[in-house]
């Protein structure tokens, strides 16, 4: 069975500053995808990044990268340059990608709370 | 505009209504989701349809009853709820795991916020 967890339930970072967003994963299957979702109060899941478990390099999307440490079965989520806009809930998920599921069951973490301060 | 469009936003609505949420996607996908998301609780996955077929019920009270008539749409039926099914209800669509390479993402949906009162 997959498990994500991501253990910090809130974080704090000031503005124009890095922050690490944590997330670590279990799983049996050896191909699976990890994905970053934003979740702002109003409600709607924003897709952030995605990094394939057979990728050598880490994902980056504009100020978002995501620290892939394969071994540790870690996936955190580096946001550079933190704006007042990204406080909002942030989601770390696992899809299965080989056996299982025909569809490829989603998996999501507790999420964490991050609050930008000006 | 993400693709995936839930209607209504927001329902208030009493323990003896019954009303539907309805979601709607032209991605292409051919799996469609029902999420439900209560305050400082994780996501919890309600139903599966892929390919029209529901192929995941997650052990989910009879009052909400899915619906997906094709694969552009999905529906949640509530009748008799409860004061604790109040949350915010996500739909999702996906595209089979094995198409293609690169993002094998879920698309949200914006939510409905359902109070129970």
């Amino acid at each position: 069975a997959q498990k994500i967890t991501q253990t910090q339930p809130g974080m704090f970072v000031q503005e124009k500053e890095a922050v690490t967003l944590d997330c670590t994963y279990d799983t049996s299957d050896p191909s699976y995808g990890l994905f970053w979702y934003k979740q702002p109060s109003s409600g709607e899941m924003i897709f952030l990044i995605y990094q394939g478990s057979y990728d050598q390099q880490n994902a980056t999307e504009g100020r978002y990268s995501l620290n892939f440490q394969k071994a540790r079965k870690s996936a955190n989520l580096v946001i550079s340059a933190s704006q007042l806009g990204d406080s909002a809930m942030y989601f770390c998920a696992m899809r299965e990608l080989a056996g299982g599921t025909s569809y490829g069951k989603l998996t999501f973490g507790q999420g964490t709370i991050l609050t930008v301060h000006p | 505009e993400t693709g995936v469009t839930q209607t209504p936003r927001h329902l208030v609505m009493g323990m003896t209504n019954k009303k539907s949420l309805k979601c709607e996607q032209h991605l292409g996908h051919n799996a469609m989701y029902w999420y439900k998301q209560s305050a400082k609780k994780p996501l919890e996955l309600m139903f599966v349809y892929s390919l029209e077929e529901r192929v995941e019920n997650n052990s989910v009270p009879s009052r909400f009853s899915p619906e997906c008539p094709n694969s552009s749409h999905l529906f949640l039926h509530l009748h008799t709820l409860q004061p604790e099914d109040s949350a915010l209800y996500l739909c999702a669509s996906s595209r089979d795991k094995d198409v293609g390479a690169g993002n094998y993402g879920y698309t949200f949906g914006s939510g409905t916020r359902l109070t129970v009162v």
